[in-house]
């Protein structure tokens, strides 16, 4: 099946730094998402991207769809500790079925 | 975008009982998936449900251990059957919406002892 490799697993950040993770598959996707989910709770979407290419922005954090449709990167500008959580990307085909990757765990220190 | 209501939101159940978990949608949706989160791992789909007709599996599930009902666009569920301490995992539904992209209803959380 398909698999998502995301990088990196774990990041310890100060407080305003800014953070960058990424994701790459060797199968094409028609969409990329970017998830966060805090615990307890199901993932949330962040940003979700449908074209190869796209660079979009929500808020603080910037996603760009690879030229490829083989990968995607989330930036984080300017942490805040309510960053703090696991991020997932997935990538989704025409059939609307998630391949999530294994997910970055971001700790934000005050 | 859609609003989830799951329930329950956490179980904690004896090993060869049977579990079932609802996923209520606020809106008509077509597609609805079935998550399932090991312990400290990312989500794997189970199957995705169709309404009025047979559930779509996954490699690896099957629909004897998964049973899934989609008896309408607004509801689902998905049966943990003859659990096992493996079995231990948040399960999360998920719908497509368009325009809004894709939900997640908050999970269950189970543990089998």
């Amino acid at each position: 099946g398909q698999q998502l490799n995301q990088s990196p697993q774990s990041m310890f950040i100060q407080e305003g730094e800014d953070v960058s993770m990424n994701c790459t598959s060797s199968s094409i996707f028609n969409t990329w998402l970017w998830y966060k989910q805090d615990p307890g709770e199901g993932p949330v979407l962040l940003i979700a991207l449908y074209k190869a290419g796209e660079l979009t922005s929500n808020g603080r954090l910037t996603a760009q769809f690879g030229i490829t449709r083989k990968d995607s990167f989330l930036n984080i500008s300017a942490s805040i500790p309510s960053d703090v959580g696991i991020y997932f990307c997935a990538g989704n085909t025409n059939a609307g079925k998630s391949t999530f990757g294994d997910g970055t765990t971001l700790t934000v220190k005050p | 975008s859609a609003v989830i209501s799951q329930k329950p939101s956490r179980d904690i159940c004896q090993r060869g009982t049977s579990l079932t978990i609802q996923c209520q949608v606020d809106s008509q949706v077509t597609m609805m998936f079935w998550y399932r989160q090991q312990p400290g791992q990312s989500l794997t789909l189970i199957a995705t449900a169709n309404q009025g007709s047979e559930a779509t599996y996954e490699s690896g599930f099957v629909i004897d251990k998964f049973p899934i009902s989609r008896p309408n666009l607004t509801f689902s569920t998905l049966t943990v059957s003859n659990m096992s301490p493996e079995d231990s995992s948040i399960y999360l539904c998920s719908v497509v919406t368009a325009g809004y992209g894709y939900t997640f209803g908050s999970g269950t959380r189970l543990t089998v002892v």
